[in-house]
């Protein structure tokens, strides 16, 4: 079965402090997603990376970057957090696809943040 | 720029009462159609893939099928344990990157 984890579940956080999310995936996929949920809203894609080092926009980047030293490892750093950053944050992972081929993305539990 | 819209937004059903639910997008160049599961609280669970119209998927009481411009998420004799939020999303041509639809939110009451 593929595994993606995320290393807190619900995380508390002040105002204007760095917020590191780590996810990490077990079935050597290529592919990194990160999102944040909100009600109303949807899923909305923050960053994603298809290789060690590359990164890519999504919709929603401002006050975010990422950081992919490791295949299976997708860090989320939020460098100077606010309120309107408290969210469920998702991240997910899959196969690189190529033509027609295509993946399905897997997803790990999430983690709640809170900004107060 | 792709689109997918879920209908209706919410839908509460009686235990045993089928319905679906609708999944419209547009999309350049279709290479993929998904359903995910999501309980409270948790991330998208995977259910389904389509790559063409016609194509139909099952799974236990869940049936997705697939047109030209949407997607039914069909259910059969629905169970309190189907209750969930039912996300859509499409991947486009030259893409890697999925676009969702806003869910739909069902409760099966017993």
């Amino acid at each position: 079965d593929v595994k993606v984890t995320q290393s807190s579940r619900y995380l508390v956080k002040r105002t204007g402090e760095k917020v590191f999310l780590e996810c990490v995936q077990d079935m050597d996929h290529e592919n990194m997603f990160w999102y944040r949920q909100d009600p109303g809203l949807g899923l909305r894609l923050i960053y994603f990376s298809y290789d060690v080092k590359m990164k890519e926009k999504g919709d929603i980047p401002e006050g975010y970057s990422v950081s992919r030293e490791k295949k299976e490892r997708f860090s989320l750093i939020l460098e100077s957090a606010s309120t309107n950053q408290t969210s469920m944050y998702l991240c997910a992972s899959s196969r690189f696809s190529i033509g027609a081929e295509t993946y399905e993305q897997y997803f790990g539990p999430g983690t709640r943040l809170t900004v107060t | 720029e792709d689109q997918v819209t879920q209908s209706p937004e919410a839908l509460r059903l009686q235990e045993g009462e089928s319905s679906s639910l609708n999944c419209s997008y547009t999309v350049s160049g279709l290479r993929g159609l998904f359903w995910y599961r999501q309980d409270p609280g948790k991330g998208p669970e995977f259910l389904f893939t389509l790559y063409s119209a016609g194509e139909e998927k099952e799974k236990e009481r869940l049936k997705a099928t697939l047109t030209k411009k949407e997607s039914f998420l069909h259910i059969t004799a629905p169970k309190p344990e189907d209750s969930a939020t039912y996300l859509c999303a499409v991947r486009g041509q030259g893409a890697q990157k999925l676009v969702f639809g806003q869910g739909t939110r069902l409760t099966i009451n017993p």
